[in-house]
């Protein structure tokens, strides 16, 4: 069974940094691009970042684009994402999700439980 | 630009039968999208992908109750012989050159 595992959410000042953990099981891990996405407060689904399955190419969402990291570690099955400069609007649970691609179009066919970051001071 | 349109919320019986519906932008009826059901406290689960013909695919495990369909530039998830597990938000996703989500729908089952 396909499971991913998000650790590392918490509370933190704006201006401050936190990292975000997801253990991935039960699928080839190194064959996958992986993403995380968040859910703010009363708001829906936002993409943030993507990873190929190398680990070589990454993208971002505009919003968190020159403070966000995406990485990966293919021997651990693990992706991380390292949050900098941090905003009260990062405010949300974050997901980790397992991208799978038919033809042209992708989408998430795993997701994780979640992490919430609370950006605050 | 590319927009997922979904009601905020919409409600029916349990043992019943209810038809979500997320509706693509004008210019883009073409294009294939995804269900997701979020539970109350739970991460996301994948449904199933559309097609614009109406075909679609369901991911591993969801219940037979689960289908799709489309007309134009809507796409429906309908669930039959509603559970009170089934009351949860609903979220329709595309790819249009980056991920897009509608706003969600929530379900409740009366």
């Amino acid at each position: 069974e396909m499971q991913l595992v998000e650790s590392g959410g918490g509370w933190v000042q704006p201006g401050g940094s936190l990292r975000l953990s997801c253990a991935a099981s039960g699928f080839t891990f190194s064959t996958y691009a992986m993403s995380w996405a968040r859910q703010a407060p009363g708001e829906g689904l936002e993409w943030v970042s993507a990873i190929n399955e190398r680990g070589d190419t990454t993208y971002y969402a505009d919003s968190v684009k020159g403070r966000f990291t995406v990485s990966r570690d293919n021997a651990k099955n693990m992706v991380s994402l390292q949050m900098n400069s941090l905003r009260a609007e990062d405010t949300a649970v974050y997901y980790c999700a397992k991208e799978v691609w038919f033809g042209d179009f992708g989408c998430f066919d795993c997701w994780g439980q979640g992490a919430l970051v609370t950006v605050s001071s | 630009q590319l927009v997922l349109t979904q009601s905020p919320s919409a409600s029916a019986s349990l043992g019943a039968s209810v038809r979500l519906t997320c509706t693509l932008t004008s210019g883009h009826s073409t294009y294939t999208i995804a269900w997701l059901q979020r539970q109350p406290e739970k991460g996301p689960r994948y449904l199933m992908k559309i097609n614009s013909d109406g075909s679609y695919t369901k991911g591993d495990g969801i219940p037979d109750r689960f289908s799709g369909s489309s007309s134009g530039a809507e796409r429906y998830l309908t669930i039959s012989s509603l559970h009170s597990e089934d009351e949860a938000d609903y979220y329709c996703q595309t790819w249009g050159g980056s991920w897009l989500f509608g706003g969600g729908t929530r379900l409740t089952v009366l």
